[in-house]
C-alpha cells in the first residue's frame, strides 16, 4: 500500500539553526499539507500546497517557515531559524483531491528538537 | 469559532470491553469528519471518515462512528478492544468552508488492561 514517507525520523539543532524537513507524498497525490504537534498538545495544521504554490497556511506559519516541491517526489519545510518553540513532531500528509472531500494521508513524522 | 473537542484525555478499559472515545465539533459549515490512530513512533492512521449520508460508519479495525448533527457528535466506538488497540486517538474535522485544514482535537489516549 503506498504510503507518506518523512526523512529524518529525528533531528536535532541548535537554535538559530536552519533545518529542512523532508517528504515524500502517494505518488499521485496532488495536495501536501504540513502538520505539527508539539508534546502534550493537540496537532495544529501549517500550510497545504498545491499545483506548485501555497493553497492556505495558519498564523503559525510565519515568514521564518517555507515549503518547496524541488522535483517531482519530494516536499520540504524548510525553518529558516529554528527557535526553541519550534521543537515538535512535524507531519507531512498528502490527499488527491481537497481535504474537505478527501482523505489525508499522513507520514510517521519527524521530530524536531531545538537545543 | 471553530473547534474540535475530544473531552477525554485517557481512557483506560480492560481488553474484551466495549470501547466509546468521544468527540464533538463547533463548525459553521458542514463538516467532514474523521478519526485517526496514532500508535507509538508511527504516524497518523485513517481508521474511519464521514462526508455525507449514512450517519453510521465502519472503519478498518472493527471500529465505528457514528455522526449525530443534533448533538454535534461523532463518536467512535468498538464492541470488543483488544491490547493492540492501546494508542492515541484523533478527531478531526475538516470543512470546505476552512480550505484545507484539517482541525485536531487534542487526542485521547487508550490504554488497554488485561
Amino acid at each position: 500500500e503506498p504510503e507518506v514517507t518523512q526523512t529524518p525520523s529525528h533531528q536535532v539543532t541548535q537554535m538559530g539553526q536552519e533545518v529542512i524537513l523532508r517528504c515524500v507524498p502517494i505518488s499521485n497525490h496532488l495536495y501536501f499539507y504540513w502538520y505539527r504537534q508539539i508534546l502534550g498538545q493537540k496537532v495544529e495544521f501549517l500550510v497545504s500546497f498545491y499545483n506548485n504554490e501555497i493553497s492556505e497556511k495558519s498564523e503559525i506559519f510565519d515568514d521564518q517557515f517555507s515549503v518547496e516541491r524541488p522535483d517531482g517526489s519530494n516536499f520540504t519545510l524548510k525553518i529558516r531559524s529554528t527557535k526553541l518553540e519550534d521543537s515538535a513532531m512535524y507531519f507531512c500528509a498528502s490527499s488527491e483531491v481537497l481535504a474537505g472531500v478527501d482523505t489525508q494521508y499522513f507520514g510517521p513524522g519527524t521530530r524536531l528538537t531545538v537545543l | 469559532a471553530q473547534s474540535v473537542t475530544q473531552p477525554d484525555i485517557h481512557i483506560t478499559v480492560s481488553e474484551g470491553a466495549s470501547l466509546e472515545l468521544r468527540c464533538n465539533y463547533s463548525y459553521g459549515a458542514t463538516p467532514y469528519l474523521f478519526w485517526y490512530v496514532q500508535s507509538p513512533g508511527q504516524g497518523l492512521q485513517l481508521l474511519l471518515k464521514y462526508f455525507s449520508g449514512d450517519t453510521l460508519v465502519q472503519g478498518i479495525k472493527g471500529f465505528e462512528a457514528e455522526f449525530k448533527r443534533s448533538q454535534s457528535s461523532f463518536n467512535l466506538r468498538k464492541p470488543s478492544v483488544h491490547w493492540s488497540d492501546a494508542a492515541e486517538y484523533f478527531c478531526a474535522v475538516g470543512a470546505v468552508k476552512s480550505g484545507y485544514a484539517l482541525n485536531f482535537g487534542k487526542g485521547t489516549s487508550l490504554l488497554v488492561t488485561p
